[in-house]
Parts: C-alpha cells; structure tokens; sequence
C-alpha cells in the first residue's frame, strides 16, 4: 500500500498569497496516477489535478501540479477567496487506493 | 449531464446493517470503474471499494468481508451493502466515478450512515 503524506497540515496565508501543498510517497508513484481534490465545507470533494499536472475540466489556471517518483507539489498561484478548503492528493495507479491525510489552507 | 445521488444511509445498531444506492446519469456504470469512498466526522478521505462491470471488485482492509460491492445495469445504479457494522463505520459514503486508472472526476453529495446504540 502507497502511503501519502501532506504537509503542512495547515496553511494560514491571505488572499493573493501563492500557496505551495507537499504530498510526499512512501513508494515511487507513476506520474498518471496522482491527484488532487478541493473540498470544502459540507461538499463533496472536486478534482483539481489528475495525472501530476493536468487540471480537470473547469479548473482555473492559477492551480498547477508537478513533482515525480515521491514527491508532489500543488501550487496556487494566487489565493482567491474560495480556494479556502481542504486538499488532498491521492493515489489511483492500483488497489488500494489512498488518500493523503489533507492540508487545510486557511485565511491568515 | 452526469450526475450521482446516493441513498440509503442513516442511524444502525453496531452489528446492524443497510445497503447504499448510487443511481448513476449521464454514464453507464458498468462501463468505467466506479468507487465509494467514505469520510468520518472531521477526518479525511478513506476509499472504501472498488467496483467495474461486475468482474472486478476490491475492498479495502477495513472493511473486507464485512461490506460487498455491486452493481444492476438495469437501474445503472451502484450498491455497497453494509454488515456487522461498527461504530468506527460512522461517515459520510460517497460514491464517485473513477477508480484504478481513472481519477474521481465525478461525487455524489454523500449519505451519512452512523453507527450507534
């Protein structure tokens, strides 16, 4: 099982700051099979990045996702009101799937 | 428009249990991997199961043996049925299209089962 970590567990940074999320591996992770999801109070979660760095359908270009083999970045260039939430990366290569444990970005 | 309502949860005894319903729109379900995925109350993200066109399912640890998968083309409509419950149990299950390949692209709004006596 492929064991992901985020960090910070939280992050406090105003609007219009960059925001730069970690999602570390305990395993090398091929490049297709990494995303990561928003959710926000009382939602569901929504993808943002599948496959490292390709941005689902609707997402605004400010979010951008990199890294390779263990170690994942999703960045938000600049901070707009409604990108206060919670993010998680997950694995989707093979069974089990897994979820890292979130970074909530909060207002400062 | 592709749309998933699920339904079926609410409060059990611990031992209990209740079968959840995915009613999928939009898409076939038994054409794409299809996943339920359930969150505790102020945790994470935990998946659960795993299901494709009736030839593969998969569970997770957690629940293997307890919980099963399937799926009814006809109602193109997902299940997880739930058994010998625990209060650990307790959560919001989503189901959400995707699975091994394929990234969550679509959830439901979630049904919140809770184990309790």
């Amino acid at each position: 099982e492929i064991v992901l970590t985020q960090s910070p567990g939280t992050l406090s940074l105003s609007p219009g700051e960059r925001a730069t999320l970690s999602c570390r591996a305990s395993q090398s992770v091929s490049s297709i099979y990494l995303a990561w999801y928003q959710q926000k109070p009382g939602q569901a979660p929504r993808l943002l990045i599948y496959g490292v760095s390709s941005r689902a359908t609707g997402i605004p270009d400010r979010f951008s996702g990199s890294g390779s083999g263990t170690d994942f970045t999703l960045t938000i260039s600049r901070l707009e009101p409604e990108d206060f939430a919670v993010y998680y990366c997950q694995h989707y290569g093979s069974s089990p799937l897994t979820f890292g444990g979130g970074t909530k970005v909060e207002i400062k | 428009e592709v749309q998933l309502v699920e339904s079926g949860g609410g409060l059990v005894q611990p031992g209990g249990s209740l079968r959840l319903s995915c009613a999928a729109s939009g898409f076939t379900v038994s054409s794409i991997y299809m996943s339920w995925i359930r969150q505790a109350p102020g945790k994470g993200l935990e998946w659960v199961s795993l299901f494709y066109s009736g030839v593969t399912t998969n569970y997770a640890d957690s629940v293997k043996g307890r919980f099963t998968v399937s799926g009814d083309n006809s109602r193109n409509t997902l299940y997880l049925q739930l058994n010998s419950l625990r209060a650990e149990d307790t959560a919001v299950y989503y189901c959400a299209r995707g699975g091994v390949g394929n990234p969550h692209d679509y959830w439901g709004q979630g049904t919140l089962v809770t184990v309790s006596s």
